[in-house]
């Protein structure tokens, strides 16, 4: 399978614990984005890195959440002191510079925070 | 807030019908996305039109823009029962296509 793939699919938690999800991105893809969304909701925006350079984060982002892309390959996001309403699904999509901006998304980790 | 609004915010039909949806944006774009999201999944690309473009065709699928009104529809012809989802426009109002605005979807029921 050569699709964006993210791990775990699912994670329950206890508030105040510390959760890490990673992404890896279809292989010549250089772009790399966070996506967080709600039940009900569409995906809103959280960051996105260009090979090993995170460009972009959203207000979204708190300090409590961390992203990361050593070697402009797989991806990390971590949540510390989770709280409840960290609960939500996370995606990850990637794309190629240049390919019309599509974007390939995995099949996102869904956190519980209880 | 985000760009894109989809109405209606769910439509149900019985199999063989038409589906349209639409979705509203507030800044210029360069292109617009049309994305289909199966429960609990990940989305799925389906069209993409341009800002220079009024109608593209793809299969089942027709999407139309327009940018004096800053809208968009979606149309999928002789609906199936696989088509129940929820559809997404989505938006990119910088020059990069770094990030998307969605809105909060529409979810289409096909009844067999």
């Amino acid at each position: 399978d050569t699709g964006v793939s993210q791990d775990p699919r699912h994670k329950i938690t206890k508030r105040g614990q510390n959760v890490t999800f990673r992404c890896d991105p279809i292989s010549e893809h250089n772009r790399l984005y966070w996506y967080r969304q709600t039940l009900g909701q569409g995906p809103e925006f959280l960051t996105y890195f260009q090979n090993e350079a995170q460009l972009e984060k959203s207000r979204l982002l708190s300090d409590r959440f961390s992203a990361e892309r050593p070697k402009g390959s797989f991806s990390t996001l971590e949540i510390q002191r989770t709280e409840q309403g960290d609960s939500a699904m996370y995606l990850c999509a990637s794309s190629l510079a240049g390919d019309r901006g599509i974007q390939y998304f995995g099949a996102g980790t869904r956190l519980s925070v209880l | 807030s985000q760009q894109g609004e989809e109405d209606p915010q769910a439509l149900s039909i019985q199999e063989g019908e038409n589906a349209t949806m639409n979705c509203s944006y507030k800044t210029s774009i360069n292109n617009l996305q049309w994305y289909r999201q199966n429960s609990g999944r990940g989305l799925v690309h389906l069209i993409l039109i341009r800002s220079n473009e009024r109608e593209k065709h793809s299969g089942r699928l027709r999407v139309t823009l327009d940018t004096s009104k800053k809208s968009s529809s979606l149309l999928i012809t002789a609906s199936r029962a696989a088509d129940t989802a929820s559809y997404f426009c989505a938006t990119a109002s910088d020059g990069g296509f770094n990030k998307f605005y969605f809105g909060s979807g529409t979810k289409l029921n096909v009844k067999p």
